[in-house]
């Protein structure tokens, strides 16, 4: 089956910990996203990557990170930096840019200890 | 700053009526506009995307309309049934031929049997 999978579904931070969340696709899709979601609210951009070893940051990058080191793969790290971090993260691909239909995985649960 | 707005009270409707939903927005000149279905817990789905240039789409029992004079977009579901009751988000993209996409909080849509 093609799609992006997610992974851990849950995951509990401590204070100062950082954690990461895991995403993979095997669409052979060039672009991939983070995004965060709090209850209510729309789809909020952390980081996106357009090419292999390269991405930006988007509307709420602070206190998080991420790499693209492999087509398939872009795992975003939460750092302690970030005070706020319980919330659900959505990662998403698109075969490139523009008028691109985005997949969705199925989402992270993050919850603060 | 760019902004989409979403109606944020849940839509309550009979089953077999027309759904009609709302998104507005400022600030933003959108190549395309696309729509979303997501449950309680899971990923957004992709539904319909309809470009600048187009006035309405039609996919079954769905419907999308964009006016970009007025800045809003309705999205119609014909004949709704219980099976249709999830949140729907709107998102923009493909301004300025930027990767990035803008999401609404997303209405929550009841159909009641």
């Amino acid at each position: 089956d093609g799609g992006i999978t997610q992974s851990p579904k849950y995951l509990f931070r401590k204070e100062g910990q950082n954690v990461t969340l895991s995403c993979e696709q095997n669409l052979n899709h060039d672009a991939m996203y983070w995004y965060r979601q709090d209850p209510g609210q729309g789809l909020r951009l952390i980081y996106y990557s357009q090419i292999v070893n390269d991405f930006q940051k988007g509307d709420i990058a602070e206190g998080y990170s991420v790499s693209r080191e492999k087509k398939e793969s872009f795992p975003l790290t939460v750092t302690s930096a970030q005070k706020n971090p319980t919330a659900f993260y959505l990662c998403a691909s698109t075969l490139g840019g523009g008028a691109e239909t985005q997949y969705f995985g199925p989402g992270t649960r993050l919850l603060v200890l | 700053s760019q902004k989409i707005e979403q109606n944020s009270e849940a839509l309550n409707i009979q089953e077999g009526k027309t759904a009609t939903l709302t998104c507005n927005y400022t600030n933003y000149s959108p190549a395309y506009l696309q729509w979303y279905r997501q449950d309680p817990g899971r990923g957004p789905v992709f539904l319909l995307l309809i470009r600048e240039n187009e006035k309405e789409k039609r996919k079954e029992r769905l419907k999308v309309t964009f006016d970009t004079t007025l800045k809003q977009s309705l999205f119609h579901i014909t004949a709704s049934q219980p099976a249709d009751s999830a949140t729907y988000l709107c998102a923009l993209g493909g301004a300025s031929g930027t990767y990035k996409y803008i999401f609404g909080t997303g209405t929550r849509l009841k159909v009641l049997a």
